[in-house]
């Protein structure tokens, strides 16, 4: 069965200083990995994926994650937060054998001025 | 392109009266699920469509019902809501079963059972 687990609830961060949202899942085949995020009162937004290739995966925003097969992690970074990066992050897979996603709890992202 | 759309955005029902979340998608998504999202939990799967005409149940089917007559809607149907189901429910679709398409999601619908 597949699982996400997201250490975290809440994260803290300086703006401007860089921040990192962990992931680490567990999966029977391939994992595809899947970052979103909620602002207050909306619905959930695609960050970006990992598939296949390279490991550091780039996507909306300025957002990027880092596939480590052997620590089964996907860890969202960013080199400098803003203010406005503050929101709820979910960390979501599928593996090559299951048609639906497993999301983890969300971790809260809160980017201080 | 209005992308997932879902009604009503907020609704309060009493317990054992029934109603029906609508959602829609105008993309031609073959994917389609139902999920709850309760503080602490991430989202749960409730029900989900690989295409019209076929449905299957998720983590947490228990007491709702769905049906999908066409690829553009996925209505959840409560049958008798319960306090339980107090919770915000969030549609969403992907182009493919492929495992490696995202999903959409609709901006969700915030359900009160007294």
């Amino acid at each position: 069965a597949q699982s996400v687990a997201q250490p975290e609830d809440q994260v803290n961060v300086a703006e401007g200083n860089p921040l990192t949202v962990k992931c680490t899942y567990s999966v029977s085949g391939n994992p595809y990995l899947f970052w979103y995020v909620q602002y207050p009162n909306r619905g959930l937004q695609f960050l970006l994926k990992y598939i296949t290739g390279d490991n550091l995966v780039k996507g909306s925003y300025g957002f990027e994650a880092e596939f480590n097969k052997s620590q089964t992690s996907f860890h969202l970074k960013k080199p400098s937060a803003l203010v406005s990066d503050s929101a709820l992050y979910f960390c979501a897979v599928r593996d090559n054998y299951g048609q639906n996603f497993v999301f983890g709890p969300g971790t809260r992202l809160s980017v201080l001025p | 392109n209005a992308g997932v759309t879902q009604t009503p955005k907020f609704q309060v029902l009493k317990t054992g009266q029934s109603m029906t979340l609508q959602c829609a998608q105008d993309m031609n998504h073959e994917y389609m699920s139902w999920y709850r999202q309760d503080p602490g939990m991430g989202l749960r799967l409730i029900h989900y469509s690989v295409g019209a005409g076929i449905t299957d149940q998720g983590e947490v089917p228990n007491g709702y019902n769905v049906s999908r007559s066409t690829t553009e809607d996925f209505p959840l149907r409560l049958l008798s809501a319960a306090p339980s189901q107090t919770s915000v429910y969030f549609c969403a679709s992907s182009p493919g079963v492929g495992p490696y398409n995202e999903q959409f999601f609709g901006p969700g619908t915030r359900l009160t059972v007294l």
